[in-house]
């Protein structure tokens, strides 16, 4: 079992909804990321945050707003989405203080379907 | 500007085989870091191996192994005696020095070994 949980697994959202993706993980890793995968494509990264401040947002469009409320839960709050923006999002974490030097560990992903 | 290439897009072998998958990459860093991913269909993201700059040690574990030449700047992973759990698409990924929590991904190969 993945020690990073993610929830929903999936998600069908029309344009005009407001939807959360959530993100937990309980091995006290002080780095969680945001990342996007289309189909047959690698990860993408959207956002970072080290501890508990976001520290990388890769130009990602207002309309996907990340939240870590405290270390162990990070949220992707989503609204007036594009159908072009369905796609897996798969959170991850690391221990945070080497940055990407760590492995990360992955979630399951939520797959999400805009229509 | 850091890349990474896997050249194979999709191998399709039987079970028994031995088989390799190709990593190239590209760096200024001198100090960096490689991964290889495992991403069953299941979509989460396995962490397999990670290697610094300075460990060109070829490492196996079980059926699995590496081999990392800086000389060629590649990164290559064999599977002996595939078996059909292995089918999955494999990513390698490359983080510089400096900290920085961005990881480079490669394309990833999709690999089927049938029974």
């Amino acid at each position: 079992d993945t020690e990073v949980t993610q929830t929903p697994k999936h998600l069908v959202m029309g344009m005009t909804n407001k939807k959360s993706l959530k993100c937990e993980q309980h091995m006290g890793h002080r780095a969680m990321y945001w990342y996007k995968q289309k189909a047959k494509k690698p990860p993408e990264l959207m956002f970072v945050y080290s501890y508990e401040k976001l520290s990388i947002n890769e130009s990602v469009p207002s309309r996907f707003s990340p939240e870590c409320p405290n270390s162990s839960l990070l949220n992707l709050h989503l609204h007036a989405l594009q159908p072009e923006d369905s796609a897996l999002y798969l959170c991850a974490s690391s221990p945070g203080v080497q940055g990407a030097r760590s492995p990360l560990h992955f979630g399951n992903g939520t797959r999400l379907t805009v229509t | 500007a850091q890349k990474v290439t896997q050249a194979q897009t999709e191998i399709s072998v039987v079970e028994k085989e031995d088989v390799t998958l190709d990593c190239v990459y590209e760096t200024r860093d001198t100090t960096y870091y490689l991964f290889w991913y495992k991403q069953p269909p299941s979509g989460e993201l396995v962490f397999l191996i990670r290697r610094n700059s300075f460990d060109e040690q070829n490492e196996i574990s079980g059926r699995y192994s590496w081999n990392f030449q800086k000389s060629t700047s590649s990164f290559n992973f064999t599977i002996t005696a595939s078996q059909v759990v292995d089918s999955a698409v494999y990513f390698c990924a490359l983080s510089g020095q400096g900290g920085s929590e961005k990881l480079v991904f490669g394309k990833g190969t999709k690999l089927t070994v049938n029974p």
